[in-house]
């Protein structure tokens, strides 16, 4: 499986955006680019994810590189309780999840 | 209900014991998946079945084993557990995705995880 590469962590204010980066040099052209989140005490839960094109929903924006080997993980607005581990995961269609260490996001108020 | 449930939540047992982590869905999905948690580390997979009849070893599969009883059941059994294998489990699920390459999802759907203490 490709690798992807985040910082350990990142602090942000509450109610500014928040982009969190993540790289993946080795990506193949079938991986699709995954984000997870673990809230305290809790398991992981999706975010997002993409394969070439730029993805919004409700939770978060992705915006992925032209080349796809590094890919940005946007929340507009950050509050309180997006503070989390943030995963970048590659996976190929019909293949397992691996997660990594992740990022983790502190929020201040 | 949660869609996904893990039994027992909190566990503690001593060096030696056969210990049983159990995982149940309503979700419907075929795949199921069993991780690992140490503290300060992300998840690493220790087993996952993408159907009944298919169990696959993951990063850490020493020491564990599986069984998949049913589509909705997957457990993990630790034969004789040791204090390294203190950690937090979690159970996750998803589906194929039948929609082809542009629809896939790979949505993984987790448990409230188990935490197990080994003395």
């Amino acid at each position: 499986d490709a690798k992807t590469t985040q910082p350990n962590s990142m602090e942000s204010n509450e109610e500014e955006p928040v982009h969190l980066p993540c790289n993946h040099s080795t990506i193949s052209g079938t991986d699709y680019i995954h984000w997870y989140r673990q809230l305290p005490s809790q398991g992981p839960e999706y975010v997002i994810h993409g394969l070439t094109s730029n993805v919004n929903n409700r939770m978060a924006s992705l915006a992925i590189a032209e080349d796809r080997k590094s890919s940005t993980l946007i929340l507009h607005r950050a509050t309180l309780r997006d503070a989390a581990v943030y995963y970048c995961i590659l996976t190929r269609y019909g293949n397992k999840l691996v997660f990594g260490a992740g990022t983790i996001l502190r929020v201040k108020s | 209900d949660a869609d996904v449930t893990q039994t027992p939540r909190n566990r503690i047992t001593k060096t030696g014991k056969r210990i049983m982590l159990e995982c149940s869905q309503t979700k419907g999905h075929d795949r199921m998946y069993w991780y690992r948690q140490d503290p300060g580390l992300g998840l690493r997979l220790i087993y996952y079945s993408f159907d009944v009849k298919d169990i696959n070893k993951g990063e850490i599969s020493d020491g564990y084993s599986v069984s998949r009883q049913a589509q909705a059941k997957f457990s993990l059994s630790l034969e004789s557990a040791i204090p390294n294998q203190t950690a937090l489990y979690f159970c996750a699920t998803s589906d194929f995705g039948t929609g082809g390459l542009i629809d896939y999802t790979g949505e993984l759907f987790f448990g409230e995880g188990s935490r197990l203490t080994v003395l």
